[in-house]
């Protein structure tokens, strides 16, 4: 049991924009920044977004974040084959001290 | 180019200790914090603990807390992981991740991975 609620899988054909939803608290999304991360089959996470929205250098502009109140969401246009990989929220929570990440949210390219 | 590479998993018995490993290259080691994240096959992402930069603050995630031990050696540039009274539970591939300065657990390194077993 994940301490931030995402869905399980996405979907979405090529060209297409889908967005992943992530759910916290107050104690987590609500007072601290949301990140996100990817995790391609068989690789290690890769930082995709941190503050909420910003990119590190490399992610393609097609990546975006965005966080209201205790949700925040990433959002993928122009979906391409190989976007397919695990995505994960991420916040810290100041009642664990330390950061809580989503159960992960599959997507698949179809 | 930053590198982590994280070594000393294996398979080791319920209740036996196991030391991990994160060798660090291409940037200032001892000037940043440093994370271990674990993922169980087949799930999802759990950070186990961080240490600063100077290793004055230590946190673990409540699962781990007792049991194991982060360190570093700055000298080595080096993290390290000491693992006791390990549980299945605690089968996973460890991550080695470097925090990225911006006090917002967000983690802009990571390594390859090594993978624990814990099994009789």
């Amino acid at each position: 049991q994940s301490v931030l609620t995402q869905p399980p899988s996405a979907s979405g054909t090529p060209g297409q924009r889908v967005t992943i939803s992530c759910s916290g608290s107050s104690s987590n999304i609500g007072s601290s920044a949301v990140n996100w991360y990817q995790q391609l089959p068989g690789t290690a996470p890769r930082l995709l977004i941190y503050s909420n929205n910003q990119r590190p250098s490399g992610v393609p502009g097609r990546f975006s974040g965005s966080k209201s109140g205790t949700s925040a969401s990433l959002a993928i246009s122009g979906l391409q084959s190989e976007d397919e990989a695990d995505y994960y929220c991420a916040a810290w929570d100041d009642s664990l001290t330390g950061p809580v990440f989503g159960g992960g949210t599959k997507l698949t390219v179809l | 180019e930053v590198q982590l590479v994280e070594s000393g998993g294996g398979l080791v018995k319920p209740g036996g200790s196991l030391r991990l490993s994160c060798a660090a290259s291409g940037f200032t080691f001892s000037s940043y914090s440093m994370n271990w994240v674990r993922q169980a096959p087949g799930k999802g992402l759990e950070w186990v603990s961080s240490i600063s930069s100077s290793s004055s603050y230590i946190y673990y995630a409540d699962s781990v807390k007792g049991r194991f031990t982060i360190s570093r050696d700055n000298t080595k540039n080096s993290l390290y992981l000491q693992m006791n009274s390990l549980r299945a539970e605690d089968t996973a591939m460890y991550y080695c991740a470097r925090d990225s300065g911006r006090w917002e657990g967000d983690f802009d390194y990571w390594g390859q991975g090594t993978l624990v077993t814990v099994s009789s």
